[in-house]
């Protein structure tokens, strides 16, 4: 299994600039997780998705972020307009299910920054 | 609302000496509590979980119990190699009574193990 796949792994852009972050969770995982990563605030929850369907996205910091998983094997974050302060590691992860005992299987991450 | 408290790192020890990383949690329900590692550079990964009181988790000589009364789940290892060296991060997963799904993650403990 190829596990979790995110593209690209690194990203510098300009402020102002759109950033797409893209995430392929593992054949048969139900469920998919975006978490930001900074040394200031730890791991955070953005969004997470059951089904193609987003079930809470209460984590995602302003209006200029959205995500979308028009599929069971896609998924976007995106950032318009980016700003320095978004600079940070992106993860995605996915699982089986939304049942409490399951893990959750992370990419290698999306390091972002944004000038 | 849940949350996990995990001791401040790094944590630097020499090589074959005890590992402990304190963690502790609050929950609104019966959560599954979890370890995960993350090595420079990568995605977490699960290291060992447990899901009910008193369960043992362990994984590649770490272990940690399920302790209800002291609300805790400490990581131990008995003698850390240098490929031990990433940070831990404690976790758990936990229904609301409204039935959303919630991860939550500890801070992370960076741990660093000398020769």
């Amino acid at each position: 299994d190829a596990g979790v796949i995110q593209s690209p792994r690194h990203e510098v852009t300009e402020m102002g600039q759109e950033v797409t972050l893209r995430c392929k969770p593992i054949s048969g995982h139900n469920s998919l997780f975006w978490y930001r990563q900074t040394m200031m605030r730890g791991l955070e929850l953005l969004i997470y998705f059951n089904n193609n369907v987003p079930i809470d996205d209460s984590g995602m910091p302003e209006d200029r972020f959205s995500a979308k998983m028009p599929n069971a094997s896609f998924s976007t974050l995106k950032i318009q307009p980016s700003e320095p302060r978004d600079s940070a590691v992106y993860f995605c992860a996915s699982s089986v299910g939304l049942a409490e005992d399951n893990e959750q299987f992370f990419g290698p991450g999306t390091r972002l920054t944004v000038l | 609302g849940d949350s996990v408290t995990q001791m401040e790192g790094p944590v630097t020890l020499s090589e074959e000496a005890f590992l402990t990383i304190n963690c502790t949690y609050t929950a609104t329900g019966y959560p599954s509590l979890f370890w995960y590692v993350q090595y420079p550079g990568e995605g977490l990964q699960l290291l060992l979980k447990a899901t009910k009181a008193d369960d043992k988790g362990s994984n590649k000589g770490f272990e940690a119990t399920y302790r209800k009364e002291t609300t805790s789940f400490h990581l131990e290892k008995g003698s850390v190699q240098v490929s031990d060296s990433a940070v831990y991060f404690c976790a758990l997963s936990d229904r609301e009574t409204g039935g959303s799904y919630i991860p939550t993650f500890g801070r992370g403990t960076s741990l660093i193990v000398h020769p």
